[in-house]
């Protein structure tokens, strides 16, 4: 079975600032994709970026990008320059990378707020 | 590419009713889809897996009678709330799967908000 982790209900920033989000999982499968999502107040999940289990390196996409450690079992998610429109949920996801008909698996969400 | 709609955005019914929302992929083919419910301030949790052709698999606790799933074609999937009660309020996210545009493999689409009253 999957799992994520993520233990920051909400988190707080101020503008122009990087802010890093946690997220840690557990999983058996040895070939998996870690995701992270967007939600804002509309609802609509937005893709941010992607890291395989095998990537030697971190992803990045634009300001955002993946800490992945392996060992430790995190990916956590890292914005640089804050800006007010990044104010939403954040959640983290993992699927097996083998098998696109596999469902996402998602963490409970991290509440962001970036500040004026 | 790789655009999932539904339909409608919202609803608002009364108790009793029932209501049909639609997945739809606008610009490629999706053997599977996905129906995700997600309470306020929770997360995704999966309800069911809709596969072109046939029966649905429903995630545990899932009543298939009250949520019926049809994968009737290549690009749509519908989920009837049959008999909504107060507590089938929520917000419904199908979601796509593609091979096609590479990762994250399955796309969204923007999610309909049912109330019943």
């Amino acid at each position: 079975a999957q799992k994520i982790t993520q233990t920051q209900p909400g988190m707080f920033v101020q503008e122009k600032e990087a802010v890093t989000l946690d997220c840690t999982y557990d999983t058996s499968d040895q070939s998996y994709g870690l995701f992270w999502y967007k939600q804002p107040s509309s609802g609509e999940m937005i893709f941010l970026i992607y890291q395989g289990s095998y990537d030697e390196q971190n992803a990045t996409e634009g300001r955002y990008s993946l800490n992945f450690q392996k060992a430790r079992k995190s990916a956590n998610l890292v914005i640089s320059a804050s800006q007010l429109g990044d104010s939403a949920m954040y959640f983290c996801a993992m699927r097996p990378t083998d098998n696109y008909g596999q469902n996402f698996v998602f963490g409970p969400g991290t509440r962001l707020s970036v500040l004026p | 590419g790789a655009v999932v709609s539904q339909h409608p955005s919202w609803v608002i019914c009364k108790s009793g009713t029932s209501v049909k929302i639609e997945c739809r992929s606008l610009d490629f083919q999706a053997t599977t889809m996905f129906w995700y419910r997600q309470f306020p301030k929770q997360s995704l949790m999966l309800m069911a897996t809709s596969n072109e052709g046939s029966k649905a698999t429903y995630e545990q606790g899932v009543e298939k009678d009250k949520f019926l799933i049809n994968h009737a074609s290549l690009t749509l999937s519908t989920l009837t709330v049959t008999s909504a009660h107060p507590e089938d309020s929520s917000f419904y996210i199908c979601s796509a799967m593609s091979a096609d545009y590479g990762e994250p493999g399955q796309f969204f689409g923007p999610g309909t908000r049912l109330t019943v009253l």
